[in-house]
């Protein structure tokens, strides 16, 4: 019973190649959101989705497109891949906006450009 | 400049033995603090969360506090056990309407038998 899952786990592919890494919850939340974790261990927030409305969106390259097609799915494209993109990619969830509410995050997704 | 720093970077230490971790913050205007526990390979958990007016929260041997007037918060570990090898996370969140979250770089404790 997985709250929040992504796929895949590791990824591993060439620079210039377009890929996509596929999030989900089924904790029924109103807001997604998408993260890198450097290598040094520092987690920066990408984007935000609450109830389908993209409503952060940190300075990130156009590379990057978040995707959602409903509001347990949200998952996040990225086009023309560089070296610089080598990360661990985190999707989180919460309930709303609230300041108190708890975001709850997947397992992550290490993606190795090469 | 909203920043989040925690230290020591990486912590070591026996089996048993107890230990504190510190977060120093200048987020403004404060909302609220997380503790957050990554395992090698996992995502963060939660731990606590802390509002201006509260100065400590324990949660099992973790024990949060939190002095909003220097910005300043600790996680202090009591009795630690293998199973807390874990980068410890401080997260800290404003109170603008984006709700924004500020990230610590985390400290890496490692504790050994």
């Amino acid at each position: 019973d997985t709250a929040v899952s992504q796929t895949p786990k590791y990824l591993v592919t060439q620079m210039g190649n377009d890929k996509s890494i596929k999030c989900e919850q089924n904790l029924g939340h109103d807001t997604m959101y998408w993260y890198k974790q450097d290598s040094k261990k520092f987690l920066k927030i990408m984007f935000s989705y609450n109830n389908k409305e993209l409503i952060i969106n940190e300075t990130v390259p156009n590379r990057f497109s978040p995707k959602s097609p409903d509001k347990a799915h949200l998952n996040l494209h990225i086009n023309s891949l560089e070296l610089g993109d080598s990360a661990v990619y985190f999707c989180a969830s919460s309930p709303g906006q609230g300041a108190r509410l708890e975001a709850f995050f997947g397992q992550g997704t290490r993606l190795t450009v090469v | 400049k909203n920043q989040v720093e925690q230290s020591p970077q990486s912590l070591i230490i026996l089996e048993g033995k107890n230990c504190t971790l510190q977060c120093n913050y200048t987020v403004s205007p404060f909302s609220n603090l997380r503790w957050y526990k990554q395992d090698t390979g996992r995502g963060p958990v939660s731990l606590t969360i802390m509002t201006f007016s509260e100065n400590t929260k324990s949660n099992g041997r973790y024990t949060a506090t939190l002095d909003a007037d220097t910005k300043q918060s600790s996680l202090h570990i009591t009795a630690s056990q293998l199973s807390d090898s874990a980068s410890y996370i401080c997260v800290v969140r404003d109170q603008t309407g984006a709700n924004n979250l500020f990230f610590g770089t985390g400290t890496r404790l490692t504790v050994i038998p």
